[in-house]
């Protein structure tokens, strides 16, 4: 079982860079999230999504956007890379139908902005 | 957003002894999450209590939300290495079960 893919795991990016961070996952999930991950810290709420076509901005929007064109994929964009995006992000992806509210997550993807 | 601070921020303790962590709001929480993230992974979850006064018990973890549903606690007997991590608490807000996490306590257990 792949449950929720993350790609890449490392980067580095330039001030400046822009990238887009893939998440992927197999469980026929409605709901996806982005967090991030700064050092040593919980995990921040960047953007989530409760279906294919519907986005919103969770705690932390700013330099960043998503798209959710399908129930599988859900890619974050960083524009313009700022040293303050520096950080681990982390995608998931829940099923509405589970008892629990168990949520997925991915491994991560290290992002290092210089 | 709901604010969830946990105590202590780090705890190093030796194979064998107790411990308790903490997760404590101002608010009061519909439900509550407990996870352990290791290195280079994400957060895995424990267990979620949603009775006030509940208590679960998996292995030698015992998790105790707050009778008020404002705090909740983690008490690992005889602890191992493979204890080590970060341990999150996390309360989930709205119809999407947006996670508001806590800001971590940070265990390492040694031989």
């Amino acid at each position: 079982n792949a449950g929720v893919t993350q790609t890449p795991k490392f980067r580095i990016l330039k001030i400046g860079q822009s990238m887009t961070l893939q998440c992927a996952q197999d469980m026929n999930h409605n709901y996806m999230y982005w967090y991030r991950q700064d050092p040593g810290m919980g995990l921040k709420l960047i953007y989530y999504s409760v279906g294919a076509g519907i986005t919103d901005k969770g705690e932390v929007p700013n330099g960043y956007n998503v798209s959710r064109s399908t129930t599988e994929d859900f890619p974050l964009r960083l524009e313009l890379a700022a040293p303050s995006q520096t950080s681990v992000y982390f995608c998931a992806s829940r099923s509405p139908a589970l008892s629990g509210n168990t949520i997925y997550f991915g491994e991560g993807s290290w992002l290092t902005v210089v | 957003t709901q604010l969830l601070e946990q105590s202590p921020q780090f705890l190093s303790i030796q194979e064998g002894e107790n411990l308790t962590v903490y997760c404590n709001s101002s608010s009061v929480f519909s439900s509550l999450q407990w996870y352990r993230q290791e290195p280079g992974e994400g957060p895995v979850l424990l267990v979620t209590v949603v009775t006030g006064g509940e208590v679960k018990k998996l292995k030698r973890l015992t998790f105790q939300f707050g009778d008020a549903r404002k705090d909740s606690s983690l008490h690992i007997t005889a602890a191992q290495p493979g204890d080590t991590g970060l341990y999150l608490c996390a309360s989930a807000t709205g119809t999407a079960s947006k996670l508001t996490f806590g800001t971590g306590t940070r265990l390492q257990v040694t031989l």
